[in-house]
């Protein structure tokens, strides 16, 4: 069975572009959930995604979005990108709710 | 809100002993989860051990174990017989029960194991 898989793995980005990370989840699997790691704040929770609905949000300004297709597969944008959005951002697969997070290897970004 | 503390940055440990990490966490809630998670330098999160609130016996999962002190918001992960793949970083984390699948991390221990 596949993991799950964020694309791309690496990405280097200037101030002021937009960026689009995608995760698909484990097949199966209907809950997706989004991660931002730094090493100022830590694992910071994003979103959360069930079957195309956005269940959960966590606190970070609105240039962050996210959506999931039929297919279970998500994508996060961040717009008007500014150089605090260097990070690592982890996407988790679940199959329902309350079951074991599977994650991602992440996508490492890169604002200069 | 729900609020978990790893005390412990680094630790360190020898090969083949035994290695206790530290996660205190502050929550109203009386049902939740509380895992331990490993991050490798790949990055990649790997679960070690889940607990739920509602059980009282401690969960085990071969070299690892947890002391859950549900009064004193208490979870410690107890790594026996250190071996090297298990130097890595380790986050406590909790999830509420309630119909979310969201985590909350604490700040994370980096564990090094010397041979």
């Amino acid at each position: 069975k596949a993991g799950v898989t964020q694309t791309p793995r690496y990405l280097i980005k200037t101030r002021g572009q937009q960026v689009t990370l995608s995760c698909s989840p484990i097949s199966g699997h209907r809950s997706v959930s989004w991660y931002q790691q730094t090493p100022g704040q830590g694992l910071q929770f994003l979103f959360e995604y069930f079957s195309e609905t956005q269940r959960n949000k966590g606190n970070f300004p609105g240039r962050f979005s996210g959506r999931q297709f039929s297919n279970s597969r998500s994508e996060m944008n961040v717009s008007t990108l500014e150089l605090g959005d260097s990070a690592l951002y982890l996407c988790a697969s679940e199959q329902g709710v309350g079951t074991e997070a599977f994650f991602g290897q992440g996508t490492r970004l890169t604002v200069v | 809100a729900q609020t978990v503390t790893q005390s412990q940055p680094e630790m360190s440990v020898q090969e083949a002993e035994t290695v206790t990490l530290s996660c205190t966490y502050d929550t109203s809630e009386s049902d939740y989860y509380l895992f331990w998670y490993k991050q490798p330098p790949s990055r990649q999160m790997i679960l070690v051990i889940r607990q739920e609130a509602y059980k009282q016996q401690n969960a085990t999962e071969n070299r690892f174990s947890v002391n859950f002190q549900k009064a004193a918001k208490s979870f410690s992960l107890k790594i026996s017989d250190s071996q090297l793949g298990d130097a890595a970083m380790y986050f406590c984390a909790y999830r509420s029960a309630m119909a979310t699948n969201k985590l909350i991390f604490g700040t994370g221990t980096l564990l090094a194991v010397q041979p």
